[in-house]
């Protein structure tokens, strides 16, 4: 099992570029998840999908739109970047909702946005 | 909401020292306290959980106890290795997500 995948691992984008991050899962997890982290942060919720079909806001979702494709993927798309979006990106996954279960990791992506 | 607050680190141990990383929480009803790790390069990992007061997490040498009274949950470990220099995030879980610490960074030198 590769477990949580997601391309690319890095990225550089120009101010107003549009880019789509992908997620994956072979754990046949309902849940999905995309953070940013940032220094002194920790990880904040963007987005989460609690199962096929739908999506719901986090804390942060301005500037990002976020489609479950299939229950095995979650995209994360950047429609106009801005630099106040450079950072380290995380999908995640859990079998049910998420403030039980454990949630599995991807590997990250870190993007820059100059 | 949900907050957590963990010690500021960078927290830097010899090898064989006691670690010993404070958080504290603030929640509505009862939450599920986890401790994850992130090594370097890589995405975050469960490293212990508990799910109701006086539960003691434990795994890989480290615990941690669900103290309600004092909303706590301090993560310990009697001896670490140089294998442990990692990020340590508290984190909370109730509803639908899970709230993070901002991250305590260990570094453990020979």
């Amino acid at each position: 099992n590769a477990g949580v995948t997601q391309t690319p691992k890095f990225q550089v984008l120009k101010t107003g570029q549009s880019m789509t991050l992908q997620c994956a899962q072979d754990m046949n997890h309902n849940s999905m998840y995309w953070y940013r982290q940032d220094p002194g942060m920790g990880l904040r919720l963007i987005y989460y999908s609690a199962s096929e079909g739908t999506t719901d806001k986090g804390e942060v979702p301005n500037g990002y739109n976020v489609s479950r494709l299939n229950k095995r993927e979650f995209s994360l798309r950047l429609e106009s970047a801005a630099p106040s979006q450079t950072s380290v990106y995380f999908c995640a996954s859990s079998e049910a909702g998420g403030g039980i279960d454990e949630q599995f990791f991807g590997p990250g992506t870190r993007l820059t946005v100059l | 909401g949900d907050s957590v607050t963990q010690m500021e680190g960078p927290v830097t141990l010899s090898e064989e020292a006691f670690l010993t990383i404070n958080c504290t929480y603030t929640a509505t009803g009862y939450p599920s306290l986890f401790w994850y790790v992130q090594y370097p390069g890589e995405g975050l990992q469960l490293l212990l959980k508990a799910t109701k007061a006086d539960d003691k997490g434990s795994n890989k040498g480290f615990e941690a106890t669900y103290r309600k009274e004092t909303t706590s949950f301090h993560l310990e470990k009697g001896s670490v290795q140089v294998s442990d220099s990692a990020v340590y995030f508290c984190t909370t879980g109730g509803g639908n997500k899970l709230t993070f610490g901002t991250g305590t960074q260990l570094k453990v030198e020979l």
